[in-house]
């Protein structure tokens, strides 16, 4: 079946580190793959996507690359803020599932000054 | 609306109880989905719609759980006979269409306690 995997947490970094959170998927096709992201209080919000092999998502210094070859989407981010505290999903969707996203169970980072 | 509403945002309810949470999406979105989230746990999918029909239930865990959106827009998941084991938050998104090039936009969910 379709599935994602992600690390587990929680991570707990110092500010300006760099942060890495790995996803692997399992999918049937071609899955568009998405990091949303949960911060404390709030709902979830779509951080970057891809939606093809080797496409890059960016956004708020966050980047990650749609790697066929691994089935992986890992998440990456130069130097992290306090703000960035946050629980992090992986989530794949396929071209005819209406849209519909399996997630993965989120890893909680927090991030210390 | 401005985003996807949810009410209420918390609900205590006891063992045995019926519930009704309830989702407003953006206006103009006709696809709309239910997910569940239990703590440390991502969400779950439940059900999406296209316009007023269930376009797939699968995620449904059992005959108790049923959901409706009879003009299109707003929708209602009920619950019949609540257990402890539905307790959990309950997320609604929507988006423009039900397409998997499309962002779901979700709502900051309905927190239900069975006791």
């Amino acid at each position: 079946g379709n599935s994602v995997t992600q690390m587990e947490g929680p991570v707990t970094l110092s500010e300006e580190a760099f942060l890495t959170i790995n996803c692997t998927y399992t999918a049937t096709g071609y899955p568009s793959l998405f990091w949303y992201v949960q911060y404390p209080g709030e709902g979830l919000q779509l951080l970057l996507k891809a939606t093809k092999a080797d496409d890059k998502g960016s956004n708020k210094g966050f980047e990650a690359t749609y790697r066929k070859e691994t089935t992986s989407f890992h998440l990456e981010k130069g130097s992290v803020q306090v703000s960035d505290s946050a629980v992090y999903f992986c989530a794949l969707t396929l071209y005819n599932q209406g849209g519909k996203l399996i997630f993965g169970q989120g890893t909680e980072l927090s991030v210390k000054p | 609306g401005a985003g996807v509403s949810q009410t209420p945002s918390n609900k205590v309810t006891e063992k045995g109880k019926y519930v009704e949470l309830r989702c407003d999406p953006i206006s103009g979105h006709t696809a709309l989905y239910w997910y569940r989230q239990s703590l440390g746990q991502g969400p779950e999918f439940l059900i999406y719609f296209q316009g007023t029909g269930a376009a797939d239930d699968s995620g449904l865990p059992n005959d108790r759980f049923f959901a409706v959106r009879p003009e299109g827009s707003v929708s209602t998941l009920k619950i019949q006979r609540t257990e402890r084991g539905d307790s959990a938050v309950y997320l609604c998104a929507s988006s423009l269409v039900p397409s998997g090039a499309n962002v779901l936009t979700f709502g900051a969910g309905s927190r239900l306690t069975v006791l």
